[in-house]
């Protein structure tokens, strides 16, 4: 079992780029949800995705959007890059039937914006 | 989610026991108290959870006072792989599902 795997592991953006992160979840699992991650801080929750829609969102803006596919994979995408953006982007899965299991974390991606 | 306080740092000398302390004061009767540790640049991994019941399993131990409003994580035997971030979530909810409130967490070093 491969458990939760995200792509790229580093990347570096110009401020203003766009960026697409990528998570595969673990096998069996069905609910995806990324967090971001400053240095020194706790994770901080963005979205959760479950059905190819968005069922949750914290407090993030618009320039923050997600996609799920059929495959259950999901991309987090940022517009406009900032400097604040530079974190650890971390996506967990899990299975929702009813009621929602334990989250599986990846290792992250760890995005620097110049 | 009720808040969580916790130290934000601790030391633990390797093959000792290390006792993370956590407050949640303003924890609801249907909350549980979950706990996650982050080795560096690594994602968060679950430990153990429990409701009013001390829970064990093959990582640790976790302490809940009777009046619920604090816990205690307890690594029996430290390790320096145990050195991580150690958060404490209060939620309600048997598990813990995948939105979780992080706060600072607990920095626990275990040296040799």
């Amino acid at each position: 079992d491969a458990g939760v795997t995200q792509s790229p592991t580093h990347l570096i953006k110009t401020r203003g780029q766009q960026v697409t992160l990528r998570c595969s979840p673990k096998s069996g699992h069905d609910t995806v949800s990324w967090y971001q991650q400053a240095l020194g801080q706790g994770p901080q929750f963005i979205f959760q995705y479950y059905e190819e829609e968005e069922r949750q969102r914290g407090n993030f803006p618009d320039r923050f959007s997600g996609h799920q596919f059929p495959n259950y994979s999901s991309e987090l995408n940022v517009n406009a890059l900032l400097l604040g953006d530079s974190a650890l982007y971390l996506c967990a899965s899990s299975v929702l039937q009813g009621w929602e299991t334990e989250a599986f974390f990846g290792q992250g991606t760890r995005l620097t914006v110049v | 989610d009720a808040k969580t306080t916790q130290p934000p740092s601790m030391d633990c000398a390797e093959g000792r026991a290390a006792n993370l302390p956590c407050n949640h004061s303003t924890i609801s009767g249907n909350e549980y108290v979950y706990w996650y540790r982050q080795i560096h640049s690594q994602g968060p991994q679950y430990i153990i959870h429990g409701l009013k019941n001390n829970e064990t399993n093959e990582m640790a131990s976790l302490i809940i006072t009777e009046d619920r409003k604090s816990s205690t994580l307890i690594l029996p035997h430290a390790t320096l792989r145990d050195t991580a971030v150690y958060y404490c979530i209060v939620r309600v909810g048997e598990t813990s599902g995948s939105r979780l409130t992080f706060g600072e967490g607990t920095q626990l070093t275990v040296n040799p």
